[in-house]
């Protein structure tokens, strides 16, 4: 069966600082991978999507930035966090070719201070 | 982008209690999902429709799309705090893309014991 594995649940960052989420998938191949930002417990942003290996879309300009380097994982970075880059953060795959099914991974807390 | 609007916005019943939840569109879907989250976790499917006028039961959660496929409900059958989370909906974006979602801001249902 498939998993998804995202880290940390939690981090606690100072303005300025990097930031790397790094989310991987087990029991499956060439996966579409997503992030998602999620305010307040309500609708989720797509962030950014990779349907293949060093395959970015990115949604939403903003101070962050997505990767692929292998093809079940993808991280999520930030040179230089801003106090409007705290969030839920998550992380999901759907299967090849079609994403009308997302399997999401448990988020990670993200508090900028 | 097509959008998906979810009523109510929030939603506190007691336990034992019926609630129907919308999701509506003036778009026209090939499909549509409906997901629950928990609080501090990740969103997990709960059922895809794909017909018009398709019903589909879970337990005591049944699924309705609509028969022009722009909308759909979910009513829940004697509510238990077990159920208390964030209902989301969410289909295909559509526009030749086969690979996002786009999801409704979601109903956060509290039952209470």
């Amino acid at each position: 069966s498939q998993t998804i594995h995202q880290w940390p649940a939690t981090l606690v960052q100072p303005v300025g600082s990097p930031l790397s989420l790094e989310c991987t998938v087990e029991g499956t191949s060439n996966p579409n991978l997503y992030w998602y930002r999620q305010a307040a417990g309500r609708g989720l942003q797509l962030l950014f999507y990779s349907v293949g290996i060093g395959q970015i879309s990115s949604e939403v300009p903003q101070n962050l930035s997505a990767s692929r380097p292998q093809d079940r994982q993808f991280i999520l970075s930030s040179k230089k966090l801003l106090l409007s880059d705290s969030g839920f953060y998550l992380c999901a795959w759907s299967p090849a070719l079609t994403g009308n099914i997302q399997y999401f991974g448990a988020g990670t807390r993200l508090s900028v201070l | 982008t097509q959008l998906l609007e979810q009523s109510p916005q929030f939603l506190s019943i007691q336990e034992g209690e019926n609630l129907t939840v919308y999701c509506n569109s003036s778009s026209v879907f090939s499909s549509l999902q409906w997901y629950r989250q928990e609080p501090g976790e990740g969103p997990v499917l709960l059922v895809t429709v794909v017909t018009g006028g398709e019903v589909k039961k879970l337990k005591r959660l049944t699924f309705q799309f609509g028969d022009a496929r722009k909308d759909s409900s979910l009513h829940i059958t004697a509510a238990q705090p077990g159920d208390t989370g964030l209902y989301l909906c969410a289909a295909p974006e559509g526009g030749g893309s086969n690979y996002k979602l786009t999801f409704g801001k979601g109903t956060l249902l509290t039952v209470n014991p």
